[in-house]
């Protein structure tokens, strides 16, 4: 069974800090990982998607290790509207859809 | 907006009652999802269309139908709903590229009392 491992948190950060969260995958075949966005009873968004040689959005930065099977995203200088929940996501390339972790909780405090 | 529109956004049904959850894409992808979200579950896939005319089951299938009217609709159908099947439904499509991603619509929150 294909999993996606997260911690859930709550990661409770100070406005202006740094976070990072980490994920793991068991299918080592994975070919396309994301990390979605999911406010409190809202869809999941695309946030940005992890290339091999690691992307930065702003003030996001991705980076895979397909080695150890992990994905990482880190967010600078933390805003509040940062709050929400982080989905790592990953796909197999086919078209059975993506498995996705269960979140992992952010709250930015003032 | 281009997206994905799902309908309704709630529903309360008795236990036994069926119902169609509709989902419609206006971005010419060519496969659609159903997901379920539950809490502390995570998003789990019930069905999806990889393309128009095909339909197949994903992690979480019993208790549903799906039918692909056409590569804009995907519809999810309880033929008799259950209390365990009180959950939060979104629908997604998604188009090709390995570094694309889905697109969800804004979820049905259904209740089976």
């Amino acid at each position: 069974r294909k999993e996606v491992e997260q911690d859930p948190g709550p990661f409770n950060v100070p406005e202006g800090a740094t976070v990072a969260f980490n994920c793991t995958y068991s299918n080592s075949a994975s070919q396309s990982f994301f990390w979605y966005r999911q406010d409190c009873r809202k869809e999941p968004k695309l946030l940005m998607s992890v290339y091999s040689s690691g992307n930065e959005d702003g003030r996001f930065t991705a980076q895979l290790n397909r080695a150890s099977q992990y994905i990482s995203l880190l967010i600078r200088d933390s805003k509040l509207s940062d709050s929400a929940t982080y989905l790592c996501v990953v796909s197999g390339g086919g078209a059975d859809g993506l498995t996705f972790g269960k979140g992992t909780h952010l709250i930015i405090q003032p | 907006n281009a997206g994905v529109t799902q309908t309704p956004k709630f529903q309360v049904l008795k236990t036994g009652q069926s119902m169609t959850l509709q989902c419609a894409q206006d971005m010419n992808h060519n496969s659609m999802y159903w997901y379920r979200q539950d809490p502390g579950m995570g998003l789990r896939l019930i069905y999806y269309s990889a393309s128009e005319g095909t339909t197949d089951k994903g992690e979480v299938p019993n208790g549903y139908n799906v039918s692909r009217l056409n590569k804009r609709e995907f519809s999810l159908r309880l033929e008799s709903a259950a209390p365990s099947q009180t959950s939060v439904y979104f629908c997604a499509s998604f188009w090709s590229g390995l570094y694309d991603g889905y697109t969800f619509g804004s979820g049905t929150r259904l209740t089976v009392v």
